[in-house]
């Protein structure tokens, strides 16, 4: 059964201070490794997808890595717009659903 | 832009009745579509993957009688929630995707479900 760990459960940063939330995961040969953005009451954002290890992908102040156990989504001097949840999710290479992390509450303060 | 969009975005009705959730692809044509809940403070379960033009597929534990699922067009799928009771209460989000997976699955806003 696919896994997805996100670690840690939440984070407060002060704006400007960068900082790096991860997505272990455990899946029978991966076909995509998910980034997405959620704010409160609202559908997930896209960010990013992941394919295989050494990839690394970039939107504005947000990075994502990719190794063959873990993925890491950096944020670079965050701004209060960037607080929101993170979820990472993996899609097997025999199935086309996601299967999620609990996500990383980010909280930037001003 | 959205992609993907749910209609409606908020929902009460009440116990006993049946309510339809919609999810349409906006800007490409989606074979596969998945709908998942979330509750307050927790991730996104998958409750079904939808295909155009057949049966759904629905997860271990979703009762496949209580929320039906029909996905007739390649940009339109429902998600009717049959005979609520209090506990069907819920953020109900569907995600679409091109041929099958491809490599950007994009959600929907959402639809918040409160049953009376």
């Amino acid at each position: 059964e696919d896994q997805v760990t996100q670690s840690p459960e939440a984070l407060r940063l002060q704006e400007g201070e960068s900082s790096s939330l991860n997505c272990s995961y455990t899946v029978s040969g991966l076909r995509g490794l998910f980034w997405y953005r959620q704010d409160p009451g609202k559908g997930p954002e896209f960010l990013f997808t992941l394919y295989s290890a050494g990839e690394e992908k970039e939107k504005e102040r947000l990075k994502a890595t990719l190794t063959k156990k873990e993925s890491f989504l950096h944020i670079t001097a965050p701004k209060p717009e960037d607080s929101a949840t993170y979820l990472c999710a993996v899609q097997a290479s025999n199935d086309y659903k996601l299967s999620f992390g609990a996500g990383t509450t980010v909280t930037v303060r001003a | 832009g959205a992609v993907v969009s749910q209609h409606p975005s908020r929902v009460i009705c009440k116990s006993g009745t049946s309510v339809k959730i919609e999810c349409r692809s906006l800007d490409f044509q989606a074979t596969t579509m998945f709908w998942y809940r979330q509750f307050p403070k927790q991730s996104l379960m998958l409750m079904a993957t939808s295909n155009e033009g057949s049966k759904a597929t629905y997860e271990q534990g979703v009762e496949k009688d209580k929320f039906l699922i029909n996905h007739a067009s390649l940009t339109l799928s429902t998600l009717t929630v049959t005979s609520a009771h209090p506990e069907d209460s819920s953020f109900y989000i569907c995600s679409a995707s091109l041929q099958g997976g491809g490599n950007t699955i994009y959600f929907g806003e959402g639809s918040w479900l409160t049953v009376v």
